[in-house]
């Protein structure tokens, strides 16, 4: 089955700095990959995405690459600011029907920003 | 988007009882899932709650351990079995939307704990 890799555990920037969480992934099937935010004591948040067949997603201070060849994907974050702060899931899908997909997660990411 | 509501949001358990995990959601959705969530850990899957039928598990869960039920497009639960400490967690449910829309929400989660 898939399996995701996901590097760093814990990542501490100062503020303004950028942050790249990195992953890979295993099955070359695999055609979406998500990335999750989840703040202490809260559900997961998607953040950005991006498809097979893209590759590269832009959404402000955030963006994500795909590399389907070596088959990692990473996110950056510019301009990092306290509200960054909360771990970070990486996540490939397994293929369904109608779109709908079940999700391997990364191990996550700490991001500590400081001011 | 989706409104999902899960409930309880905690419990404590004293270790061979079960409890069960309901997650209601606004809209009708093609997919439903159920993820766990162990200290400081990832999201691992547990199973695809499949409506009207029995649910697929992930290797590693039984459906004696966990029997999940999906009696509609809107509605799940799952019940954690003879607990055990080890069945502290949180327990998440995830939906997907139908359509092609592949964005997977997350419910606020469970959190288990037995003593």
């Amino acid at each position: 089955g898939e399996n995701v890799e996901q590097h760093p555990s814990t990542l501490s920037v100062q503020e303004g700095d950028s942050a790249v969480i990195k992953c890979t992934y295993s099955d070359s099937a695999s055609n979406y990959f998500p990335w999750y935010k989840q703040e202490l004591g809260k559900r997961p948040q998607l953040i950005i995405d991006i498809r097979s067949n893209v590759g590269e997603k832009k959404d402000q201070r955030i963006a994500v690459t795909l590399n389907k060849t070596a088959k990692h994907f990473s996110l950056h974050i510019t301009e990092t600011q306290p509200e960054d702060s909360a771990v970070y899931f990486c996540a490939a899908s397994l293929g369904g029907i109608q779109g709908a997909q079940k999700l391997v997660f990364g191990q996550g990411t700490r991001l500590t920003i400081n001011p | 988007s989706a409104v999902i509501s899960q409930k309880p949001s905690r419990d404590i358990c004293q270790r061979g009882t079960s409890l069960t995990i309901q997650c209601q959601v606004d809209s009708q959705v093609t997919m439903m899932f159920w993820y766990r969530q162990q200290p400081g850990q990832s999201l691992t899957l547990i199973a695809t709650a499949n409506q009207g039928s029995e649910a697929t598990y992930e290797s590693g869960f039984v459906i004696d351990k966990f029997p999940i039920s999906r009696p509609n497009l809107t509605f799940s639960t799952l019940t954690v079995s003879n607990m055990s400490p080890e069945d502290s967690s949180i327990y998440l449910c995830s939906v997907v939307h139908s359509g092609g829309d592949t964005e997977a929400f997350f419910g606020q989660g469970t959190r288990l704990t037995v003593v």
